[in-house]
């Protein structure tokens, strides 16, 4: 199983510029999670979705868009970005059981110039 | 919404010596994750804790859960270089989980 994947894993744009990024998990996980990770900040919550159709905001949404059209596929969209959201961004995905594990991807680092 | 402190930022400590993180919550935890993270790179799951007075260990690193679930704490004993990285702790509320602002590491050699 490979877990959850995270695509693309590098990727410089200009401010302004717009991009997805994809997260796709192979274990029928119901949770799936986007966060940020800034220096000396820890991993910040984006958004998360608790099922396929279903998204809600984390504790940085502004500036974000997601989409879960697909149980195993979550997307993070930056529809003009910004210099600030020059981060790493980690995925994460959950069965959705109380108490269950947290399956992390490898992250995504953008740099937003 | 619950908060998670960690304490301190960040430790430089030399190789061979012991160490604690403490990690502590604004409310009541109900699962408490601990991760570990290597620059660059993505979490390694360490342990979960779930009940007040719960303690694990795996290799040389212990983790607690106080009575009260309002505090955890991490202890490495005779740390390595293996050791370094960033220490990050979790809690799980209302399907969410949340991080605290992690502890950076340096075990010197």
């Amino acid at each position: 199983n490979a877990g959850v994947t995270q695509t693309p894993k590098f990727r410089v744009l200009k401010t302004g510029q717009s991009m997805t990024l994809l997260c796709a998990q192979d274990m029928n996980h119901e949770y799936m999670y986007w966060y940020r990770q800034d220096p000396g900040m820890g991993l910040r919550l984006i958004h998360y979705s608790v099922g396929e159709g279903t998204t809600a905001k984390g504790e940085v949404p502004d500036g974000y868009n997601v989409s879960r059209l697909k149980k195993q596929n979550f997307l993070l969209g930056l529809e003009s970005a910004a210099p600030s959201q020059t981060s790493v961004y980690f995925c994460a995905s959950n069965p959705g059981l109380l108490l269950s594990g947290y399956t992390f991807g490898s992250g995504t680092r953008l740099t937003v110039v | 919404s619950q908060e998670l402190e960690q304490s301190p930022q960040s430790l430089i400590v030399q190789e061979g010596k012991n160490l604690t993180i403490n990690c502590t919550s604004s409310k009541t935890l109900y699962g408490l994750y601990w991760y570990k993270q290597k620059y660059g790179e993505g979490l390694i799951f360490l342990m979960m804790l779930q009940k007040g007075g719960e303690e694990k260990s795996h290799e040389k690193i212990t983790a607690k859960l106080d009575e009260k679930k309002q505090q955890s704490s991490l202890h490495i004993t005779a740390s390595q270089p293996s050791h370094a990285g960033i220490y990050l702790c979790g809690a799980a509320s209302l399907g969410k989980l949340i991080f605290g602002q992690g502890t950076t590491l340096q075990v010197k050699p």
